[in-house]
């Protein structure tokens, strides 16, 4: 079965501190993968995309993914997070023309 | 730029009420989605179309009905609402299956 697995449910990091969101997907067939950010309150926001080509991909607002076939990987990151940053962080694959979630990871940035 | 827009954004049922959730977007997208989310489980697929005139059920499609007006709206039905169902639902567009997908800002639903 294709499924979306998001390794950790919170992440508190202080400013300016690096932060890796981890995501792990399940699927026999090739895909396309996602990371998506909800603020709070509002809808989802597309912060990147793999579909082909270079494994480093690289998105809005500093982030920036690895796609690792080998390790069925595609892990979130960013060198130096803001309060801004704080949100919920989804990752997600498509298969079979749909989206498949995992379950958030909620980054909270402190000062 | 309005893009994927969803009405109410608020709404309160008593158990076995009816509603219809609303969702319209601008961006000429072929695919529209309808979503929830709940604490804990991410967004789990309702219903999709991939184009207008086709609908096809998602993961989770007990409950609800949908109805594809026209390319811009994608219309969601709970014909006999459950406490089951208070949740975020999002809907969602992109160019075809398979594409990005652009979210509208969701309804927050409660049922009694």
């Amino acid at each position: 079965a294709q499924s979306v697995t998001q390794l950790d449910s919170q992440v508190p990091v202080f400013e300016e501190a690096p932060v890796e969101l981890r995501c792990n997907y399940s699927s026999s067939v090739s895909v396309y993968l996602f990371w998506y950010v909800q603020y709070p309150n509002q809808g989802l926001q597309l912060l990147l995309k793999y579909l082909s080509g270079s494994t480093l991909v690289k998105g809005i607002n500093g982030f920036e993914a690895e796609f690792n076939k080998s390790q069925t990987s595609f892990h979130l990151r960013k060198p130096s997070v803001h309060i801004s940053d704080t949100a919920e962080y989804f990752c997600a694959f498509e298969g079979g023309g749909k989206l498949i979630f995992g379950q958030g990871t909620e980054l909270s940035v402190k000062p | 730029n309005a893009g994927v827009t969803q009405t109410p954004k608020f709404q309160v049922l008593k158990t076995g009420q009816s509603m219809t959730l609303q969702c319209a977007q601008d961006m000429n997208h072929n695919s529209m989605y309808w979503y929830r989310q709940d604490p804990g489980m991410g967004l789990r697929l309702i219903y999709y179309s991939a184009s207008e005139g086709t609908t096809d059920k998602g993961e989770v499609p007990n409950g609800y009905n949908v109805s594809r007006l026209n390319k811009r709206e994608f219309s969601l039905r709970l014909e006999s609402a459950a406490p089951s169902q208070t949740s975020v639902y999002f809907c969602a567009s992109s160019e075809t299956i398979g594409q990005p997908q652009h979210f509208g800002d969701g309804t927050r639903l409660s049922i009694l």
